[in-house]
Formats: C-alpha cells, sequence, structure tokens
C-alpha cells in the first residue's frame, strides 16, 4: 500500500536536545512538506521541498531544519534553538501543481520537550 | 500575509445540514482546500475549489466565491462518524501546492 509514515508517533526529549523526526512516502510525490500543530490550532508551515535537493522555508522555519537527499525521504530537525518545540508534527506529500491539489499526510509525530 | 476566518466551533444533529463558513484575505490566491481531521489523526482531503461554484462529493459539497473572499462545506445528512475538525486551507502560490490553514471549526454531532 502506498502512504506517508513517520516514525516515531510519541517521542520525548530533554530540552536542549537535537531530535531528528522521519518521514517516508512511496507515492512517488515530487513535493513534500512538514507542518506544526498546537492543540486547538490549525497547521502551520515549517519547510517544503519541491524536487530532490531543494527545500524551502515556510511560515515559522526558525529552529527547525531539514534535507531532501532522497525523493522518498524528508527528515526535520527539531534544534535546541526552537523555544517552543513540543507540538504534533506532521509530514505530507502531493503531486505537482497541475497534476493534483491534494496533500496526503502521515500519522504525525508527538513530540514532548521537558 | 494570509489570515482564514472560520468557526471555532459548530454542533448539530444526526441527519441534519450544517454549514461551516471560512473567509480569506491573502497576497496571493489560486484555490480553497478542505481537510477533516478526527481527534490524533491526520487530516485527510475533502474537497478543492479554484473556480467559482459549488463542487459536489456524495454527501459532503464545497462552495467558492472569489469575489467575496469566501467559501463553505455543506454537510449533509450528518452522521455521528462526521465528527471531527474542519480545516479550510488556500493554496497561496503559483507553481507549488502550498497551504495556508485556518484554526479548524470543530465539529460536534449529536444523536
Amino acid at each position: 500500500d502506498g502512504g506517508i509514515t513517520q516514525s516515531p508517533k510519541y517521542l520525548f526529549r530533554k530540552e536542549g536536545q537535537n531530535v531528528t523526526l522521519s518521514c517516508e512516502q512511496n507515492l512517488n510525490h515530487d513535493a513534500m512538506y512538514w507542518y506544526r500543530q498546537d492543540p486547538g490550532q490549525g497547521l502551520r508551515l515549517i519547510y517544503y521541498s519541491q524536487i530532490v535537493n531543494d527545500f524551502q522555508k515556510g511560515d515559522i522555519a526558525e529552529g527547525y531544519s531539514v534535507s531532501r537527499e532522497k525523493k522518498e525521504s524528508f527528515p526535520l530537525t527539531v534544534t535546541s534553538a526552537q523555544k517552543n518545540p513540543t507540538a504534533f508534527y506532521l509530514c505530507a506529500s502531493s503531486r505537482r501543481p497541475g497534476q493534483g491539489n491534494e496533500q496526503y499526510f502521515g500519522p504525525g509525530t508527538r513530540l514532548t520537550v521537558t | 500575509g494570509q489570515s482564514l476566518e472560520q468557526p471555532s466551533e459548530v454542533t448539530a444533529v444526526e441527519g441534519a445540514i450544517v454549514q461551516i463558513n471560512c473567509t480569506y484575505q491573502t497576497s496571493g490566491f489560486y484555490g480553497l482546500s478542505w481537510y477533516q481531521q478526527h481527534d490524533g489523526g491526520a487530516p485527510t482531503f475533502l474537497s478543492y475549489n479554484a473556480l467559482d461554484g459549488l463542487e459536489e462529493t456524495g454527501r459532503f459539497s464545497s462552495f467558492l466565491s472569489r469575489s467575496d473572499s469566501y467559501g463553505y462545506l455543506l454537510l449533509q445528512e450528518l452522521q455521528m462518524k462526521d465528527s471531527a475538525s474542519y480545516f479550510c486551507a488556500v493554496r497561496v502560490r503559483t507553481g507549488a501546492n502550498n497551504l495556508f490553514f485556518g484554526t479548524g471549526t470543530r465539529l460536534t454531532v449529536i444523536p
């Protein structure tokens, strides 16, 4: 079955540590996205990538970093510079514009930093 | 910048019809999407409107008026499983499917 996987589902870290969240898709989509969702809030775009080896900052990129070395993978690193990292992180992918407008989401990783 | 407004909560009776409104202010606009998210789950795509008018998909319909910067999601024959959060999202860039999301409307369906 095609889809997006994120692991782990729950992640706990101590303040001051960097942590990397994984996102893998086998949908053959060109574009991938990372969102952050806080309780009772909408999704805010952190980073996006439209093609391998290229990515762009979204609305709230400070304190985060990404890489896109393979089409299937778009890992997100939450650095110690992110002042409030506890949140629900969602990865998504989509076809190129003109081939479809739907974003497909993974199950998410709930990160807790104490 | 971008801003979207939608009601924070709506309650409706099973079997009834409910409309969730969304107004937007964006520097660029290429379409309006709707997503459903159950508690703790991933958002799932419901509809996309790029042109004015009504799009129907089963029990769900979505409407867009570009001149009014307004859209709505219409859910008919409500079922208990429709209890979820519903997000409108605008596509703000050409050449990319980037979305800017609203804060969501929590729909509660009661017997």
